[in-house]
């Protein structure tokens, strides 16, 4: 079972280039994120949705712009990147109704700008 | 700002040896979750803790959670090759303010 899913797996984009990552989840869960992975660095939480609504917004670039169409769509917006974002960006969602938020992974999008 | 500390940074070991990894705060957390990430791979899920001195059994993985609710441990017992990967602490509250540690890179040689 692929739980969550992101595409593309790879990209590669210049600078000027406009590209869209998406992600979905098939687990009813009922909050999203997008997290940024570079080359030794932690995990870097960008944007939480939480029932569609936007309820974190970690002091990301405004060249990175998320939308979240429903609870099973997840969608990252880019636009004049720079070299420094080329990164593994990773979805992930997780149950928001008790008192535990496990997250579940997708595999996520190698980013190579150019 | 909470922050996550994770020792060793990098551990390479031979098949059938046991080893610990840690994961460290100042900060209080009301649960903690570890994952393991393969390359070129999201994380995995593999436990939450939720409850101070709780232990957590995952066949050869067993894991800890502190008393304070600050800290965590993961021993594993016999490592195999399989076991090879990037292990991952993340605590959040209440699902507010998820932090991820750097991570544990552990190598298993056959």
């Amino acid at each position: 079972e692929t739980g969550v899913t992101q595409t593309p797996r790879h990209l590669v984009m210049g600078m000027t280039n406009k590209k869209s990552l998406k992600c979905e989840q098939h687990l009813g869960h009922n909050a999203m994120y997008w997290y940024k992975q570079s080359a030794k660095k932690p995990l870097e939480l960008m944007f939480v949705y939480n029932f569609k609504e936007q309820t974190e917004n970690n002091s990301v670039p405004s060249r990175f712009s998320p939308e979240c169409p429903n609870s099973s769509h997840l969608f990252l917006h880019l636009h004049t990147l720079q070299p420094e974002d080329s990164a593994l960006y990773l979805c992930a969602s997780s149950e928001t109704s008790g008192k535990i938020y496990e997250q579940y992974f997708g595999p996520g999008t190698r980013l190579t700008v150019t | 700002t909470q922050l996550l500390e994770q020792s060793p940074q990098f551990l390479s070991i031979q098949e059938g040896e046991n080893l610990t990894v840690y994961c460290n705060s100042s900060s209080v957390f009301s649960s903690l979750q570890w994952y393991r990430q393969e390359p070129g791979e999201g994380p995995v899920l593999l436990v939450t803790v939720v409850t101070g001195g709780e232990v957590k059994k995952l066949k050869r993985l067993t894991f800890q959670f502190g008393d304070a609710r600050k800290d965590s441990s993961l021993h594993i017992t016999a490592a195999q090759p399989g076991d090879t990967g990037l292990y991952l602490c993340a605590g959040d509250n209440y699902g507010q303010n998820f932090v991820f540690g750097p991570g544990t890179r552990l190598s298993v040689l056959p």
